[in-house]
């Protein structure tokens, strides 16, 4: 079964400073990765997505993603932050190829909250 | 283009009331999906549909019902609310379900409260 693990529960990082959000998975075929956003009282929304092709992956918002397939990880960066990256940030999976049945094959971690000190 | 729509966005209910919490999306999209989120949980799928007609069980759907008679509602309905359903529930859609790199688009979310 695939999983998802975001090993921080929280993040605090000064603004300005880079930042990275943690993100390791566990699939048997081949994964499809994704990064969403949720501010306050707001649904999720997506930022980046690794499917296949170069390991880094640029989004939204000047965030970015590393896919390494060895560590089995999948970290989101922003080279300097801002107090308007604060948020609860969500790492998800989905295994291919897809079986079918059951749930939709989409899993997403616990969520990490980032915090962004003036 | 208002996106994924749930209404109402807040609902306290007493144990053994039903309600059914609306989702609307104006993008013609083939998925949709209802989430919970409770602390600590992450995100939990409790029923999903890849078309209108088709609708299938998520990881937690027990005490809820959901149905898709057109593309563009996807309504949830507690049959029998229970303490245990308190959350915040959230609907998305995604324009297919065979592209399975296509990602979900969030209503705002319906915040309910069982007592």
């Amino acid at each position: 079964a695939q999983s998802v693990a975001q090993p921080e529960d929280q993040v605090n990082v000064a603004e300005g400073n880079p930042l990275t959000v943690k993100c390791t998975y566990s699939v048997s075929g081949n994964p499809y990765l994704f990064w969403y956003v949720q501010y306050p009282n707001r649904g999720l929304q997506f930022l980046l997505k690794y499917i296949t092709g170069d390991n880094l992956v640029k989004g939204s918002y000047g965030f970015e993603a590393e896919f390494n397939k060895s560590q089995t990880s999948f970290h989101l960066k922003k080279p300097s932050a801002l107090v308007s990256d604060s948020a609860l940030y969500f790492c998800a999976v989905r295994d291919t190829p897809y079986s079918g049945g059951g749930a939709d094959g989409l899993t997403f971690g616990k969520g990490t909250h980032l915090i962004i000190q003036p | 283009n208002a996106g994924v729509t749930q209404t109402p966005k807040f609902q306290v209910l007493k144990t053994g009331q039903s309600m059914t919490l609306q989702c609307a999306q104006d993008m013609n999209h083939e998925y949709m999906s209802w989430y919970r989120q409770d602390p600590g949980m992450g995100l939990r799928l409790i029923h999903y549909s890849v078309g209108a007609g088709i609708t299938d069980q998520g990881e937690v759907p027990n005490g809820y019902n959901v149905s898709r008679s057109t593309t563009e509602d996807f309504p949830l309905r507690l049959l029998s609310a229970a303490p245990s359903q308190t959350s915040v529930y959230f609907c998305a859609s995604s324009y297919s379900a065979s592209a399975l790199n296509s990602p979900l688009h969030f209503g705002n979310g319906t915040r309910l409260t069982v007592t």
